[in-house]
């Protein structure tokens, strides 16, 4: 059992460029999520997708979009990337979904490093 | 604005002594609360949770927290620190409304000297 799973796990860009972080998981959770993790600032929401297709801005969404492409896979996609982007960045999911989530404990992938020059 | 502080970042323990880390919140109504762990390179691993009832809660690796309503606080306690429990630790917490959008403390790098 995997449970969740980040491609990849490192990725230099140059400013300006385009990519898309991909999360899988395989334990048939309703809601997923992306944090990205700066030194100093702990784990910040980018954005979440409490069920399968819907999507919903976290706490810093600019710069960044996302696909919840079925149940499993819930993708983050830089389309021009800037060096203010440069953060790890964290895949989470949870079982739960509507009011039966905020109990529940989020399970989290190993993280992408991403560094943008 | 809904918030959790952890003002102690960096500690350095050493091994076979007591730890506490601090978290303090600051939400409408009492939050959900966790503790994770962050050994480095690695995501995060959920120590403990509080939802309602006992205040003191017990987790993994013999962690252990209290909630204290008064103080709006869900301090981290371990009795005995190991040097594998070097790591960073973050305190977190959700309302109780949908989605489970967790607010993240700073966090705490713990350092252990043998």
């Amino acid at each position: 059992n995997a449970g969740v799973t980040q491609t990849p796990k490192f990725q230099v860009l140059k400013t300006g460029q385009s990519m898309t972080l991909q999360c899988a998981q395989d334990m048939n959770h309703n809601s997923m999520y992306w944090y990205r993790q700066d030194p100093g600032m702990g784990l910040r929401l980018i954005y979440y997708s409490a069920s399968e297709g819907t999507t919903d801005k976290g706490e810093v969404p600019n710069g960044y979009n996302v696909s919840r492409l079925n149940k499993r896979e819930f993708s983050l996609r830089l389309e021009s990337a800037a060096p203010s982007q440069t953060s790890v960045y964290f895949c989470a999911s949870i079982y739960g979904t509507g009011g039966l989530v905020s109990n529940q404990p989020q399970h989290f992938g190993d993280g992408t490093r991403l560094s943008i020059l | 604005a809904q918030s959790v502080t952890q003002p102690d970042i960096h500690i350095t323990v050493s091994e076979g002594a007591s730890l506490e880390l601090r978290c303090n919140y600051s939400y409408g109504a009492t939050p959900y609360l966790f503790w994770y762990v962050q050994s480095p390179g690695q995501g995060l691993q959920l120590l403990l949770k509080y939802f309602s009832g006992d205040t003191l809660v017990q987790g993994i690796k013999g962690f252990e927290a209290e909630f204290k309503r008064s103080q709006s606080s869900f301090n981290l306690r371990k009795p005995s620190v190991h040097w594998s429990d070097a790591a960073e630790y973050f305190c977190a917490a959700t309302d109780t409304g949908t989605a489970s959008k967790l607010t993240f403390g700073t966090g705490t790098r713990l350092q252990v000297t043998l």
